[in-house]
């Protein structure tokens, strides 16, 4: 268990629907990551929030949006849902300090079905 | 841009050893994980590699050399548990860090 929690696990929709998913990081992490992960295809970097503030972004697309809030956990919304958006999210969460590996903690993901 | 790469499957037998090979192309390199994940599960951290050398941790290991762009992750004594996927991932300064990954190694180890 990495102390990094998601919620739903699973998520089954339609297309063109909206849904918000749910990440609380380690206690003590101010940085949240979030990814995605297709069938056969690499973890892609999609945005990352650090202390409620948005501080990188990758391939995230447009339908997509993110935040952190004041308790520090971070809920992503993908909104006109397309059947290319089925994959894994996932939330990861790390301390951000100057040195060292500040490796990232993985969430068990979310698993999304557009149908 | 970022470039990984990685081989895709790899086979190999209970007790043996095996080397999972990594070379990248990236700018702004700050550092070299591994991390393993079982099918549907969440990656879990291995190794962290910053200067040129072998990390050893248990039956673990990671290479890096920075001029040949260059890791390998070796893996002794299999166990059938270490069945999954084998993530190469550069973390990269551009501005701000981010983990570039590469597709990953699935590696099937067999009785």
């Amino acid at each position: 268990d990495s102390g990094v929690t998601q919620t739903p696990k699973h998520l089954i929709t339609a297309t063109g629907q909206r849904v918000t998913l749910r990440c609380s990081p380690r206690s003590g992490d101010l940085s949240v990551y979030w990814y995605q992960q297709s069938l056969d295809q690499g973890l892609q970097f999609l945005i990352q929030y650090y202390n409620g503030e948005e501080r990188a972004k990758g391939n995230i697309l447009e339908r997509f949006s993110a935040q952190q809030f004041p308790d520090l956990h971070s809920e992503l919304n993908l909104s006109s849902l397309e059947l290319g958006d089925s994959a894994l999210y996932f939330c990861a969460s790390s301390i951000p300090t100057g040195g060292g590996s500040n490796e990232q903690f993985f969430g068990p993901g979310t698993r999304l079905t557009v149908l | 841009g970022q470039n990984i790469d990685q081989p895709t499957e790899m086979t190999a037998t209970e007790g043996a050893i095996v080397q999972i090979n990594c070379t990248y192309q990236t700018s702004g390199f700050n550092g070299l994980f591994w991390y393993q994940q079982h099918a549907g599960e969440a990656p879990t951290f291995l190794s962290y590699n910053v200067l040129d050398g072998l990390e050893e941790k248990g039956r673990f290991s990671s290479f890096l050399s920075r001029s040949k762009g260059y890791s390998y992750l070796l893996l002794k004594e299999l166990q059938m548990k270490d069945s999954a996927s084998y993530l190469c991932a550069v973390r990269v300064n551009t501005g701000f860090q981010k983990l570039v990954f590469g597709t990953g190694t699935r590696l099937l180890v067999s009785p």
